[in-house]
């Protein structure tokens, strides 16, 4: 089945150790997208990338990063976990081949902890 | 004000009971709107779009108020499945997808 797959599942990282989260898709969707998720709050958009573009929140700190390689895969780059960065860490994709932005397809999830 | 708001909630309801959740979302130029199921730990999942003609899937109908900026879910017979958290997802044009903090529902025997 066509699908959105996170790795790892959990992720447990070091104050200040960088972390890297991955996501890979075979929807061939164009546009994928990472959310965090914090405990009874929405998820929060970050950033998302339309084709090999690169489209940041203004809200999104510095310390999230993310590369996009081919359409099948997206990385999201944490490059100095706070304990505030605890989160659960969500991709998504989604396409516009109907000209409009579709609903979203998501990922199981990777839960962050940072000690 | 929060781009799209929802009563957190919980709503406790016995099974075959009827309950609706309310949201509202502050730019007016929305194109998209969507509601999502998220159980715990889990990721959302689609449970439906909400068109401006109202629609209606199962025991879930969604209606959408385009002029006062809102979107109802209505979910008949409640079943003790159906707990869980309902997000309100509001497409604010392109890529910004907005999701609501969502509304808690538990359905008791």
């Amino acid at each position: 089945d066509a699908m959105v797959i996170q790795n790892p599942r959990y992720q447990v990282t070091q104050f200040g150790k960088p972390v890297t989260l991955s996501c890979s898709q075979t929807l061939n969707h164009n546009v994928m997208y990472w959310y965090q998720q914090k405990s009874s709050q929405a998820p929060k958009l970050l950033f998302h990338y339309y084709d090999k573009d690169f489209n940041n929140e203004a809200d999104t700190p510095d310390n999230f990063q993310s590369r996009r390689p081919n359409t099948s895969f997206c990385f999201l780059d944490i490059r100095s976990p706070g304990l505030g960065d605890a989160a659960m860490y969500l991709c998504a994709t989604s396409s516009d081949e109907g000209g409009t932005n579709e609903k979203l397809f998501f990922g199981s999830g990777t839960q962050l902890s940072v000690l | 004000r929060k781009e799209v708001e929802q009563d957190p909630g919980p709503f406790n309801v016995p099974e075959g009971a009827t309950v609706a959740f309310n949201c509202t979302y502050s730019n007016s130029a929305s194109q998209s709107f969507f509601w999502y199921r998220q159980d715990c730990r889990k990721e959302p999942k689609l449970l439906m779009s909400v068109y401006s003609s109202g629609n209606e899937d199962g025991r879930f109908t969604a209606q959408l108020n385009r002029a006062s900026q809102y979107i109802s879910l209505l979910i008949r017979d409640s079943k003790l499945s159906d707990s869980a958290t309902y997000l309100c997802v509001v497409n604010m044009g392109g890529f910004k997808t907005i999701f609501g903090a969502g509304t808690r529902l538990f359905v008791k025997a």
